[in-house]
């Protein structure tokens, strides 16, 4: 099994941009996660899916943050329009179900100049 | 709101000794805590859990430790390694609820 896959790894764009995040979880698993990690606040849950529906977006900090997933082996998260304070460290994991043991992606590092 | 605190930003211990990492939760709802291991430019991989039913759990060189009383936990690890250098996060839920983490603590251990 390759584990969650997430891409691209690094992103570097300017403000106001669209930044695209991607993630394919684990096969079988039914819930994936997406969290962000900052110095000053560490690892926090923007959204959660399970069986491809979103069950709690109460962490997606502004309108400019959307998620989807569209099938069970694919989630995408948007941030249009970019700022510099998000950049961040994104992760995106998955669990067989709901908050059992969670298996976490490389994440993606994104820079907003 | 910071449910779960980790508030040792940093540790440092020599190799062969033990390793005590700790942990404080403000939400009495809370019954599963997890601890996770972070290499740098990696995910964070799972390392040890304990339900709220226990007040210990041991793998290996890695034991968690439950206070509920004091809503708080901890991980030791015996004998440290110098390949246990990472950042170690807690992580709290409610069942069918979010899961909170901390900010994590990074750990050296020193040859």
């Amino acid at each position: 099994d390759a584990g969650v896959i997430q891409s691209p790894r690094h992103e570097v764009t300017e403000m106001g941009q669209e930044v695209t995040l991607r993630c394919k979880p684990i096969s079988g698993h039914n819930s994936l996660f997406w969290y962000r990690q900052t110095m000053m606040r560490g690892l926090e849950l923007l959204i959660y899916f399970n069986n491809n529906v979103p069950i709690d977006d109460s962490g997606m900090p502004e309108d400019r943050f959307s998620a989807k997933m569209p099938n069970a082996s694919f989630s995408t998260l948007k941030i249009q329009p970019s700022e510099p304070r998000d950049s961040a460290v994104y992760f995106c994991a998955s669990s067989y179900s709901g908050w059992d043991t969670q298996y976490f992606g490389p994440g993606t590092r994104l820079t907003v100049l | 709101d910071q449910q779960v605190k980790q508030n040792s930003p940093s540790l440092s211990v020599q190799e062969g000794r033990i390793s005590i990492l700790n942990c404080d939760y403000t939400n009495s709802m809370f019954d599963y805590f997890l601890w996770y291991k972070k290499y740098p430019a990696e995910g964070p991989t799972f390392l040890i859990s304990i339900s709220s039913i226990k007040d210990k759990n041991e793998d290996g060189r890695f034991t968690v430790f439950l206070n509920k009383s004091a809503k708080h936990l901890s991980l030791h690890i015996v004998p440290s390694q110098p390949g246990d250098s990472a950042v170690y996060f807690c992580a709290a839920s409610a069942r069918n609820n979010d899961m909170r983490f901390g900010a994590g603590t990074r750990l050296t251990v020193k040859p």
